[in-house]
């Protein structure tokens, strides 16, 4: 595809249920990386895949955040039992493994998530 | 920890110079970078700097890298009311090799016309 693609673009959600976001990355790109943008927080690592490397979950908050990447392509972000301090915006980038000179990532449009 | 600093706002009249300052902590990173994000719009990378330079110019944005004081600014030259965005330093840890990146905050950066 042309870009980093993500949906739903906006998700209303009410505290306690689960949700689901979903990134399809740039074709060819193996690097695939989730952050969250809030209000006074800036962007925010919550996780990254490379290839078949086991997924570095460094920056997800809790464990109700998980992540999946099927066949190395498209990835799934799942927060369970919501809290209203999930609400954000969820930007999913990409890249290739390693982009010489420099390492790019490529950003969605990002997925806003509003919990009440 | 690894950490970014930026101001948050910045406003500056259409024509004028443009300086936004960034401070990081991480004196292993290998890649500094400038993001932009106009409303509603997603991340797009604007510049970026390796490590063992002290500058880099790209049209209107000058980088300029203090390496011992871990200072990075974004000049942008002649302003435009386009130019209204945030901008978002980032450093990337590990030489990159972990993969993400560390960002401030944002500036937000409003032109006057």
């Amino acid at each position: 595809g042309a870009g980093v693609s993500q949906s739903p673009s906006n998700k209303v959600t009410e505290k306690g249920k689960d949700v689901e976001l979903r990134c399809d990355p740039i074709s060819g790109h193996t690097a695939l990386y989730w952050y969250r943008q809030s209000l006074g927080q800036g962007l925010e690592f919550l996780i990254y895949f490379q290839g078949n490397s086991a997924p570095d979950k460094s920056g997800l908050p809790s464990d109700r955040f998980s992540a999946e990447r099927t066949g190395g392509s498209v990835s799934t972000l799942t927060i369970q039992r919501t809290q209203q301090e999930d609400s954000a915006v969820y930007l999913c980038a990409s890249s290739l493994e390693r982009t010489l000179p420099f390492y790019e990532q490529y950003f969605g449009p990002g997925t806003r998530l509003t919990v009440t | 920890g690894e950490d970014v600093e930026q101001s948050l706002f910045l406003s500056v009249r259409e024509g004028d110079s443009s300086v936004i300052n960034c401070t990081y902590t991480d004196s292993s990173s290998t890649y500094l970078y400038w993001y932009k994000q106009e409303p509603g719009a997603g991340l797009q990378l604007l510049t970026y700097i390796f490590s063992n330079m002290d500058m880099k110019q790209d049209q209107r944005l000058t980088v300029l890298l203090n390496k011992k004081d871990k200072h990075l600014s974004l000049r942008i030259a002649d302003t435009q009311t386009g130019d209204s965005a945030i901008y978002f330093c980032a450093e990337s840890i590990n030489g990159g090799s972990q993969g993400n990146l560390i960002f401030g905050k944002g500036t937000k950066l409003s032109v006057k016309p």
